[in-house]
C-alpha cells in the first residue's frame, strides 16, 4: 500500500529536549515536505526536499532541521524545542515529474512542548 | 510566495449544493489543488486544475480561471460526511515547485 508514515503520532516533551520526528514514504517520490498546522493559520511549510541531499527552507524554518540521506526518509529534528513549536505536524511526499499533481500526507504528529 | 484567500466558514444542509471560492495572487502559477481535511486527520487530495475550466469528479467539481486568479470547489448532494475543512493550494513555478496553502474553509453540513 502506497503511504507516508510518521512516528511518533503523539509526543509530549519538555523545553530544550532534542527530538526527532521520522517520516518515510514507499512510493519512490523525489519531493518531500514538512508542514505545521496551527488553528487559524493553516498549513505552513517548514522545509522541503527535491531529492536526496537537496533541502531548502520553507516559510517557517526557524528552530527546525532536516536531512535527506535516503530517498524514502525525511526526518524533522527539533534541537531545542520550545512551547511555540507545539503544533500538528504533517510530512508529505509527491513524485517530481511523473505524477505532478497529487501530494500524499502522513497521518500527522501532534507535538506538545511544555 | 502566494496570497491565497478563502472564506473561513460555511454552512449548508444535507442534499444542497455549496460553492467554496478561492482567490490567489502569484507570479508563477503552475496548478491549483483542493484538499479535504477532517478534524485531526491528514489532508486528502480532491482535485487539480492547471488549465481554465471545470473538472468534474463525481459529486465534486473544481473550476479555474487563471486570468482572474480564481477557483471554486463545488460540492453537490451534500452529505453529513462532507463536513470538513477544504484547503485551496497553489503550486508555484514548475511541477517541482512549492505548494502554498490557504487557511482552509470549515464546512458544516446540517441534517
Amino acid at each position: 500500500e502506497a503511504q507516508v508514515t510518521q512516528n511518533p503520532r503523539y509526543l509530549i516533551t519538555v523545553t530544550g529536549k532534542k527530538l526527532t520526528v521520522t517520516c518515510s514514504q514507499n512510493m519512490n517520490h523525489e519531493y518531500m515536505s514538512w508542514y505545521r498546522q496551527d488553528p487559524g493559520l493553516g498549513l505552513r511549510q517548514i522545509y522541503y526536499s527535491m531529492n536526496v541531499e537537496v533541502t531548502d527552507k520553507g516559510d517557517v524554518p526557524e528552530g527546525y532541521k532536516v536531512s535527506r540521506k535516503e530517498k524514502r526518509n525525511f526526518p524533522l529534528i527539533l534541537e531545542s524545542p520550545s512551547p511555540n513549536q507545539t503544533s500538528l505536524y504533517f510530512c508529505a511526499s509527491r513524485a517530481g515529474q511523473a505524477h505532478p499533481y497529487e501530494q500524499y500526507f502522513g497521518p500527522g504528529t501532534r507535538l506538545t512542548v511544555t | 510566495g502566494q496570497n491565497i484567500d478563502q472564506p473561513t466558514e460555511m454552512t449548508a444542509t444535507e442534499g444542497a449544493i455549496v460553492q467554496i471560492n478561492c482567490t490567489y495572487q502569484t507570479s508563477g502559477f503552475n496548478g491549483l489543488f483542493w484538499y479535504q481535511q477532517h478534524a485531526g486527520e491528514a489532508p486528502t487530495f480532491l482535485s487539480y486544475n492547471v488549465l481554465d475550466g471545470l473538472e468534474e469528479k463525481g459529486r465534486f467539481s473544481s473550476f479555474l480561471s487563471r486570468s482572474k486568479g480564481y477557483s471554486y470547489l463545488l460540492l453537490k448532494e451534500l452529505q453529513m460526511k462532507d463536513s470538513a475543512s477544504y484547503l485551496c493550494a497553489v503550486r508555484e513555478g514548475s511541477t517541482l515547485g512549492r505548494l502554498y496553502f490557504g487557511r482552509g474553509t470549515q464546512l458544516t453540513v446540517w441534517p
